[in-house]
């Protein structure tokens, strides 16, 4: 079965880079998407098809791919960035999410 | 505003169904499927399905297959999904989600139904 690999935490401190990567197998050749999750909240699409970004989500939160890793970027990291990140693709005729990336925001 | 609303928190002992509802308001029905995605305590996201409302074909994850059905009924803009022979493992937060096909990206999210199983 298709499987997507996160780290299960980030640490960035407040004004840098983070950088989320999701890895899986030929990933490059599909889709791939970003949701960001609070604490006790609903899941929120901030990057889909890659790299396009939702109506309403702010341009810190970019995505690109390569190989068989995807990339979510978040430049000038803020406090309220500090969340859950769950990476998701098309595998194997199922949808599939990585565990999830805490990011931490120092 | 896209709006998906969802039933209460339900509480079930083992072997059991339980019925959430997902009602839709905002944006036409019909022109978008719904996934239902859920989330047991302290873990990540699991895929359960998809189905489209326009015409009814579901793709569920395997290892639900004969457990969840997925229905909508377009004249309440409603999306349901019934999980039968409930076990503990099964205790999560069920989300419903717009999605325009099985391998397509959740747009917008319902606020989410907690589901309890336990004797």
């Amino acid at each position: 079965s298709y499987e997507l690999t996160q780290p299960p935490s980030v640490a960035v401190s407040p004004g840098q880079t983070a950088s989320i990567p999701c890895s899986g197998d030929k990933l490059g050749t599909r889709y791939a998407c970003w949701y960001q999750q609070k604490p006790g909240q609903s899941p929120v699409l901030v990057v889909y098809q890659d790299n396009k970004r939702p109506s309403g989500i702010p341009e810190r939160f970019s995505g690109s791919t390569s190989g068989n890793t995807a990339t979510l970027t978040i430049s000038g990291t803020q406090a309220l960035d500090e969340a859950d990140y769950y990476c998701q693709a098309w595998g194997s005729s199922t949808v599939v999410f990585g565990g999830g990336t805490k990011l931490t925001v120092l | 505003q896209v709006q998906l609303v969802q039933s209460g928190a339900e509480v079930k002992k083992p072997g059991a169904s339980v019925n959430v509802s997902c009602k839709a308001s905002g944006y036409t029905f019909t022109s978008y499927g719904i996934s239902w995605v859920r989330q047991a305590p302290g873990k990540g996201l699991e895929w359960m399905g998809w189905i489209s409302v326009y015409n009814g074909n579901t793709n569920h994850a395997q290892k639900l297959q004969g457990r969840v059905t997925m229905t909508t009924d377009t004249s309440t803009s409603t999306a349901y999904m019934e999980l039968r022979s409930l076990r503990s493992d099964d205790t999560a937060v069920y989300y419903c989600a717009t999605s325009g096909t099985p391998a397509a990206h959740f747009d917008y999210w319902g606020q989410g139904t907690l589901v309890t199983v336990s004797s």
